[in-house]
């Protein structure tokens, strides 16, 4: 069946130091993959996206890679900051439209100072 | 503009009791989502509205029922309320005039059913 997951539940680094955050999508016919950051007590905020026709997107410290081979998507938080301490969602939406787009369970990033 | 509002932020219900969550979007998206949060779980569907006068069941819709009352407001309806749905609950909404785009959500309502 349909689903994405993720690799790490928790994920803990060191202020200044990169983070990687892995997801594992299994629907073939996704096309479109956004990644959202949860604070606590507050609802999903969208980060960054990326189409199927593309493979590396980049924004303000943030890269999204996308492996359509092994069905893998990453999201790379450059130099990470205290704040950017949340959770952070994997979500695949199929080529079917918006309507059904499935979010991974999250990983919790801690940032040490 | 204030985005997604929901309200209320915090509820408190006996079994049995019934209650909507509102939700409103100042965004004039199209469509709009309710989904539930469990721990461990990722976002789950309830139901959804693709357009204004539109609704449709997601991947969890028993126990519950929706209003797309305008283009601003799609509320959630919990006529006889259950342990089991004891959650937080999301609304957002999302433009999809064109292509596949992001959600916006609003902050979410914790909902604790005893």
């Amino acid at each position: 069946g349909e689903s994405v997951g993720l690799h790490l539940p928790t994920l803990s680094v060191q202020e200044g130091d990169n983070s990687i955050i892995n997801c594992a999508y299994s629907n073939s016919a996704s096309d479109y993959f956004i990644w959202y950051k949860q604070e606590s007590g507050k609802g999903p905020q969208f980060i960054i996206d990326i189409r199927s026709n593309m493979d590396k997107r980049q924004g303000q410290r943030v890269t999204v890679l996308l492996n359509k081979t092994v069905k893998h998507l990453s999201l790379q938080i450059a130099a990470t900051q205290p704040g950017d301490s949340a959770v952070y969602f994997c979500a695949e939406t199929p080529n079917t439209g918006g309507f059904k787009t499935i979010f991974g369970a999250g990983t919790r990033l801690f940032v040490k100072a | 503009n204030a985005g997604v509002t929901q309200t209320p932020k915090f509820q408190v219900l006996k079994t049995g009791q019934s209650m909507t969550l509102q939700c409103a979007q100042d965004m004039n998206h199209n469509s709009m989502y309710w989904y539930r949060q469990d721990p461990g779980m990722g976002l789950r569907l309830i139901y959804y509205s693709a357009s204004e006068g539109t609704t449709d069941k997601g991947e969890v819709p028993n126990g519950y029922n929706v209003s797309r009352l305008n283009k601003r407001e799609f509320s959630l309806r919990l006529e006889s309320a259950a342990p089991s749905q004891t959650s937080v609950y999301f609304c957002a909404s999302r433009d999809q005039q064109g292509l596949n785009t992001e959600a916006f959500f609003g902050q979410g309502t914790r909902l604790t059913v005893v």
